[in-house]
């Protein structure tokens, strides 16, 4: 099974908005609904941001938001801000009962 | 809170089987509903999972290491653990235990623990 794509890095400001697109293939992002995103600080395990596509974890901030279309998921964070920086990783689902990350975006606060 | 612990040799040599045990605290993995996950991340790379279990037994592999792993699980410790044969440098990771709460949804995460493969 081959990784998810992310762009390896995007960048805003603070109070703007960013999205991360992960795209896969019709066996996987594109046939199931389980998409979840991760968020990870360097040195710290990853968090647990949106999960089967767009719903989110209690505590996480609702400017954090998921959507889908067709083999592309995507993770929007408005309102940016300074402790949003971090990297960032999709999952997915698979046909085969198995499961397959992005290769993570590294998202800058400028 | 669910919380969990890897422990095992951090210095592992090549040839040799790599083996690591999660420790579950504040829940039972009998209990079900989980999936008691693996994944490991290489030194400044990303995530790549393993594989998971279910407390009766069933497991799911990354088929590019499937012929390498073994994910067992102990209920009465409350413990699930990775045994990984025939390392190579290329095994040099830190590797999470963590919890799925359903279809790759990972909830709770292990601190994670570095691994390294070297003579």
């Amino acid at each position: 099974q081959s990784g998810l794509t992310q762009p390896p890095s995007v960048s805003g400001s603070p109070g703007q908005s960013v999205t991360i697109s992960c795209t896969g293939t019709s066996s996987d992002v594109g046939s199931h609904n389980r998409v979840s995103w991760y968020q990870q600080p360097p040195g710290t395990a990853p968090k647990l941001m949106i999960y089967e596509v767009s719903d989110r974890p209690s505590g996480v901030p609702d400017r954090f938001s998921g959507s889908k279309s067709g083999n592309t998921a995507s993770l929007t964070i408005s309102g940016l801000q300074a402790e949003d920086e971090a990297y960032y990783y999709c999952s997915s689902y698979t046909s085969s009962r198995t499961c397959v990350f992005g290769g993570g975006t590294r998202l800058t606060v400028l | 809170q669910v919380q969990l612990q890897e422990s095992g040799p951090r210095l592992v040599k090549p040839s040799q089987t790599l083996s690591l045990t999660c420790t579950v605290s504040g829940g039972s993995i009998s209990s079900g509903g989980y999936y008691w996950t693996w994944i490991r991340q290489h030194p400044g790379k990303g995530l790549e999972w393993i594989g998971y279990i279910y407390y009766s037994g069933s497991t799911y592999y990354n088929p590019s290491l499937k012929s390498r792993v073994t994910i067992s699980v102990d209920t009465s410790k409350n413990q699930f653990s990775l045994k990984l044969t025939s390392v190579t440098v290329a095994d040099t990771a830190v590797y999470y235990c963590a919890r799925d709460s359903g279809y790759m949804t990972t909830d709770h995460w292990g601190q994670g623990t570095l691994v390294t493969v070297s003579s």
